[in-house]
C-alpha cells in the first residue's frame, strides 16, 4: 500500500526555527510536494522536489532523500503567520498525488 | 490572474438530502480536480477531469456521488442522497494540464459541508 507519514503535530517558539518531517512509501515516485493550509483555508503551493538536496527558497527549505523516502520542510525565523497545517505529498508512478494528513504547526510568542 | 472559484462556501443539509458544489477553474487551466478533506486528514481526490473527459474516478463514491464538466471549463459536484460521513470541506483544484506529467495544484477555497 502507499503510506505518507507526518507528525501530527508540532510547536515552536516565534523566531525560532522547525523542522517537519515527512517519510513515504509509494509505488513509484515521481517528486514530492509540500503545501500549507491555514486553518478553513486551501492548500497554497510552498516547494517541489525532485532531485536528492536542498531546495531554499525564503524562509523555507526542502530537502529530499530519495534512498531513504524522506523530506522535510524547514522553517526559519518563525512568525505568527506560519501557524498552519503542512501537507507533504508524493506524486506516484501513475503521476497521482498521494497525500499526508498534515502536520500542524503551533507557533507560540 | 483570478484564482480558482468555489461556491457556495458553507452549506448544512439533513442527510438524504441532495446538494451540489460548484467550481470554476483557473482560465487556461486543462485540468480539474476533487477533492474531499475530513478534518484532520489530508485531501482525497474524488475525480480528474482532462478538458471534459474523466482521467480517474476510481475512488468517486458512484452511487451517491456524481461530477460532470460539460464544456471543459467549470464543473459541478453532486451528492444524492448525502449521508453523515460526508461532512468535509470539498476542494477543488485546476492545473495547467499542458501535457507535462508534474504540475502545481491550485486550490479553491472550499465548501465546507456539513450533513446533519
Amino acid at each position: 500500500g502507499q503510506n505518507i507519514d507526518q507528525p501530527t503535530e508540532m510547536t515552536a517558539t516565534e523566531g525560532a526555527i522547525v523542522q517537519i518531517n515527512c517519510t513515504y512509501q509509494t509505488s513509484g515516485f515521481n517528486g514530492l510536494f509540500w503545501y500549507q493550509q491555514h486553518a478553513g483555508e486551501a492548500p497554497t503551493f510552498l516547494s517541489y522536489n525532485v532531485l536528492d538536496g536542498l531546495e531554499e527558497k525564503g524562509r523555507f527549505s526542502s530537502f529530499l532523500s530519495r534512498s531513504k523516502g524522506y523530506s522535510y520542510l524547514l522553517l526559519k525565523e518563525l512568525q505568527m503567520k506560519d501557524s498552519a497545517s503542512y501537507l507533504c505529498a508524493v506524486l506516484d508512478s501513475n503521476y497521482q498525488l498521494i497525500w499526508g494528513a498534515g502536520t500542524k504547526l503551533i507557533i507560540k510568542p | 490572474e483570478a484564482g480558482v472559484a468555489q461556491s457556495p462556501r458553507y452549506k448544512i443539509i439533513e442527510k438524504r438530502q441532495s446538494v451540489a458544489f460548484w467550481c470554476n477553474p483557473i482560465s487556461g487551466h486543462a485540468t480539474l480536480y476533487w477533492y474531499q478533506q475530513i478534518l484532520g486528514q489530508g485531501p482525497k481526490l474524488l475525480i480528474q477531469f482532462q478538458n471534459n473527459g474523466v482521467v480517474d474516478d476510481s475512488q468517486l463514491p458512484k452511487d451517491r456521488f456524481s461530477a460532470e464538466r460539460l464544456k471543459g471549463v467549470d464543473s459541478t459536484l453532486k451528492i444524492q442522497p448525502a449521508k453523515l460521513e460526508d461532512s468535509a470541506v470539498y476542494l477543488c483544484a485546476s492545473s495547467l494540464g499542458s501535457g507535462g506529467a508534474v504540475e502545481t495544484q491550485y486550490f479553491g477555497p472550499g465548501t465546507r459541508l456539513l450533513v446533519l
